[in-house]
């Protein structure tokens, strides 16, 4: 089972940030948080990871919380393009040197004009 | 990153008949995943295939039913044997880059009649 909760869904207006909520209460402290995002039915797209400190690409940023229970995922300037489905994942240790990541519902994201 | 293309992009089959989808990727990787999307749900994932070693199936998911061939590093194969309408799906498969990077594939899109 997905160890993280999201809202169903969010909506942001046309070039506001938009900040997308994760709880992960249950995570273990090597464990990675992972979000991704999916468009249309197409694969799904890598944004950004992080452990504990918080963390910025050329995409977004990872704000995650002292505790590591809960993280943020901050699109600055959020465009039309932006509006897909954004998935919260931890990854989990399957043995050896192994990991998986389980995919729970996600956050659809609607930007709007 | 990695570029992953799979084939075909999309199928239709009959009920009773199997399919085998192609994953290749552009440079050696490890691990590799095979996952199904179900129509508007989330991603589900099958089963780990990491070249020399046998696949590792997830819980719900047989051998029989959806073997994996890992030949080498950069080729991997499902096959959605004795199909059902219920396999209609999109399947994805998944690789890791590095220790932190895993990208996902554009997907193949199976519809069972």
């Amino acid at each position: 089972d997905a160890k993280t909760t999201q809202p169903p869904s969010m909506d942001c207006a046309e070039g506001r940030a938009a900040n997308l909520p994760c709880n992960h209460s249950t995570i273990s402290g090597n464990e990675y948080v992972y979000w991704y995002r999916q468009i249309h039915s197409q694969g799904p797209q890598y944004i950004i990871h992080g452990l504990k400190n918080n963390e910025t690409n050329e995409m977004a940023s990872l704000i995650i919380t002292e505790d590591r229970k809960s993280s943020t995922l901050i699109l600055p300037h959020a465009t039309l393009r932006d509006t897909a489905v954004y998935y919260c994942i931890v990854r989990v240790e399957s043995g050896g040197s192994n990991y998986k990541l389980t995919f729970g519902k996600g956050t659809l994201l609607t930007v709007n004009p | 990153s990695a570029v992953i293309s799979q084939k075909p992009s999309r199928d239709i089959c009959q009920r009773g008949t199997s399919l085998t989808i192609q994953c290749q990727v552009d440079s050696q990787v490890t691990m590799m995943f095979w996952y199904r999307q179900q129509p508007g749900q989330s991603l589900t994932l099958i089963a780990t295939a990491n070249q020399g070693s046998e696949a590792t199936y997830e819980s719900g998911f047989v051998i029989d039913k959806f073997p994996i061939s890992r030949p080498n590093l950069t080729f991997s194969t499902l096959t959605v044997s004795n199909m059902s309408p219920e396999d209609s799906s999109i399947y994805l498969c998944s690789v890791v880059v590095t220790f932190y990077e895993q990208y996902f594939g554009p997907g193949t899109r199976l519809t069972v009649t």
